[in-house]
């Protein structure tokens, strides 16, 4: 099992960019996750969906972000227009009816 | 608004001896509760969890200690070791919220040799 996988990686872009994140969640998995990681306000979740529908969005920052998860196995996280206040590193994760929610490795996304 | 917090940015802990992680919580519908490892340039991992039921749970070298009166939780790790260096974020889910957590900001735990 490949686990969760993101990409990119690495995302450098100029204000005002659009950014797009990409996740596919572990095979299998119902529900998947999307994280944003700062030092200031740690490990925020974002938006959650459950069998590919949005259960809770109420971590989303503004209208400036939006999530779609079109199937089982791949979900974005869309930023447009991109701020420097956005930059940090987004995590996707998922879980499959247990407790444990499994990380991507995570998009270090800085806007300049 | 802070609902698990964890007021220890760091800790510095010397090779072979205890660490003790602590995180406090503000809900009292938090039922479960995680703790999750993070290395640099990687996504944070399960480590060990603990049911609102229970007030220990034990793997290995880590211990998580839940004392709901206190709305306080731990986790030691014993020995420490130098792999044992990253940052330690503390979770909760909300009752019959089955798969949404809520994470504090994590500790960053230095293993000195």
């Amino acid at each position: 099992d490949a686990g969760v996988i993101q990409s990119p990686r690495h995302e450098v872009t100029e204000m005002g960019q659009e950014v797009t994140l990409r996740c596919k969640p572990i095979s299998g998995h119902n529900s998947l996750f999307w994280y944003r990681q700062t030092m200031m306000r740690g490990l925020e979740l974002l938006i959650y969906f459950n069998n590919n529908v949005p259960i809770d969005d109420s971590g989303m920052p503004e209208d400036r972000f939006s999530a779609k998860m079109p199937n089982a196995s791949f979900s974005t996280l869309k930023i447009q227009p991109s701020e420097p206040r956005d930059s940090a590193v987004y995590f996707c994760a998922s879980i499959g009816g247990g407790d444990t929610q499994y990380f991507g490795p995570g998009t270090r996304l800085t806007v300049l | 608004d802070q609902q698990v917090k964890q007021n220890s940015p760091s800790l510095s802990v010397q090779e072979g001896r205890i660490s003790i992680l602590n995180c406090d919580y503000t809900n009292s519908m938090f039922d479960y509760f995680l703790w999750y490892k993070k290395y640099p340039a990687e996504g944070p991992t399960f480590l060990i969890s603990i049911s609102s039921i229970k007030d220990k749970n034990e793997d290995g070298r880590f211990t998580v200690f839940l004392n709901k009166s206190a709305k306080h939780l731990s986790l030691h790790i014993v020995p420490s070791q130098p792999g044992d260096s990253a940052v330690y974020f503390c979770a909760a889910r909300l009752m019959n919220r089955d798969d949404k957590i809520i994470f504090g900001k994590g500790t960053r735990l230095h293993i000195l040799p």
